[in-house]
């Protein structure tokens, strides 16, 4: 089952205005990395959170993790065009078949932005 | 610097017909590999993935298999298209641990008609 939920799945707002996604994890995580995809592009890393609590900052996108480190929340202020793209979280769970680790992607949360 | 190719960018076939898509990284040695499939407004799901020369594990059954003949070459191929096989088709690396970042390749867009 899925294992990194991300909400909302859409979210439009005007431009100005401040976007939020969420990402919630069935378990605790050694750490939680966040992608942008632009439309008709592919998925960039754009950061990594490994402490409990750990809030970090590019420009106007604001990254936090969670104290139980189960949940992190991507916020962008005063979004413009350019933030347009579908914002993916990932998270290391075990992979039941061969024992190891696999990053599992949320299903990403998709902003449009009206100029 | 570590750079990952992946061709063609996109690609038309008919149904029933066989596919080949390369994907290849240089910069790095001995990385994790990985191909996913994401279908149009979708998510990323994963495909394959591969840790070794050789080694293949497999996320989905599928009409899909892959093959890693080279440490920085990754090959996803069918026998024979289906029409549900259309989607965004993404290569992925990593180095040392599987739950590491990824860095993708620019994708090959696939039209299976």
């Amino acid at each position: 089952g899925q294992q990194v939920m991300q909400i909302p799945q859409y979210q439009h707002v005007q431009e100005g205005e401040d976007f939020t996604t969420y990402c919630n994890s069935s378990t605790t995580l050694s750490n939680i990395q966040w992608y942008k995809q632009r439309p008709g592009g592919h998925p960039v890393f754009l950061i990594q959170l490994v402490k409990s609590g750990e809030v970090k900052k590019q420009k106007r996108l604001t990254f936090q993790f969670g104290e139980a480190k189960k949940n992190s929340s991507l916020h962008i202020t005063a979004t413009q065009t350019t933030d347009v793209g579908t914002y993916f979280c990932a998270g290391p769970f075990r992979d039941s078949g061969a024992g190891s680790y696999q990053l599992t992607f949320g299903k990403g949360t998709k902003l449009s932005v009206i100029p | 610097s570590q750079t990952i190719h992946q061709w063609p960018a996109t690609l038309v076939q008919p149904v029933g017909s066989p596919l080949s898509l390369e994907c290849t990284v240089e910069g790095t040695s001995n990385p994790n590999l990985y191909w996913y499939r994401q279908a149009a407004g979708r998510g990323l799901q994963l495909l394959f993935y591969s840790v070794g020369i050789g080694q293949i594990s497999s996320e989905v059954p599928q009409n899909l298999s892959a093959s890693r003949p080279q440490d920085r070459q990754f090959i996803l191929s069918s026998k024979k298209l289906l029409l549900s096989d259309s989607g965004f088709y993404l290569c992925a690396w990593s180095v040392g641990s599987a739950e590491n970042i990824q860095y993708f390749g620019a994708g090959t867009r696939l039209s299976v008609l």
